[in-house]
């Protein structure tokens, strides 16, 4: 199965800034990978998905890559806001594609 | 109205009683999934279903149950529920047409005592 690896430390970063987060996998590369968002005490909520023929996917001030040498996806947010204080979740589908494994999340706090 | 609901929402349970949680849907898919999330483990799936009549065992299934009762719901049951167990639960469905993206429930927080 697949093992997925993000940072399981917090990233604080100031308002304005870019972060940058990391999603590492290990065995066969996936058609795509997944990144979700997760507020305390709710569901993840879906924000982007990248297939493995596309090098980089933008959405607003979302922009997420995708190196298949690598085996790594890394996830941007420009101009960040308080309101982009969350948990990023990475997720790749099993090799069948029927069901999604899900990374540990990175936790991002942006202060004004 | 929400798409994806879950009851109870919080659950408070002894070692050894039997629970259920619930999982509702109305946004017209066919696939539904049981995740339990844990601190710095990340989502993990429990059981999975892509239609009425497919059941199948996710990572983690041991010591739990499911029934598809409908298209729209999909319940989780802890036969004899064990501390271990206490942990986030959340349901979510992906369309067979469109099955990549997941859509997850608000999920319910569970404490086995």
């Amino acid at each position: 199965s697949q093992k997925i690896e993000q940072n399981s430390e917090a990233l604080n970063i100031q308002e304005g800034k870019t972060a940058t987060l990391t999603c590492n996998y290990t065995n066969y590369s996936p058609a795509y990978l997944q990144w979700y968002r997760q507020d305390p005490g709710r569901g993840p909520v879906f924000l982007l998905l990248i297939r493995e023929n596309e090098k980089e996917k933008r959405k607003e001030r979302l922009k997420v890559t995708f190196d298949t040498t690598l085996k790594q996806s890394l996830f941007h947010i420009t101009a960040s806001q308080p309101a982009d204080s969350a948990t990023y979740l990475c997720a790749l589908p099993s090799a069948a594609g029927n069901k999604l494994t899900f990374g540990g999340g990175t936790r991002v706090l942006v202060k004004p | 109205d929400a798409d994806v609901t879950q009851t109870p929402r919080n659950r408070i349970t002894k070692t050894g009683k039997r629970i259920m949680l619930e999982c509702s849907q109305t946004k017209g898919h066919d696939r539904m999934y049981w995740y339990r999330q844990d601190p710095g483990l990340g989502l993990r799936l429990i059981y999975y279903s892509f239609d009425v009549k497919d059941i199948n065992k996710g990572e983690i299934s041991d010591g739990y149950s499911v029934s598809r009762q409908a298209q729209a719901k999909f319940s989780l049951s802890l036969e004899s529920a064990i501390p271990n167990q206490t942990a986030l639960y959340f349901c979510a469905t992906s369309s067979q047409t469109v099955q990549e993206t997941q859509y997850f429930g608000p999920g319910t927080r569970l404490l086995v005592l």
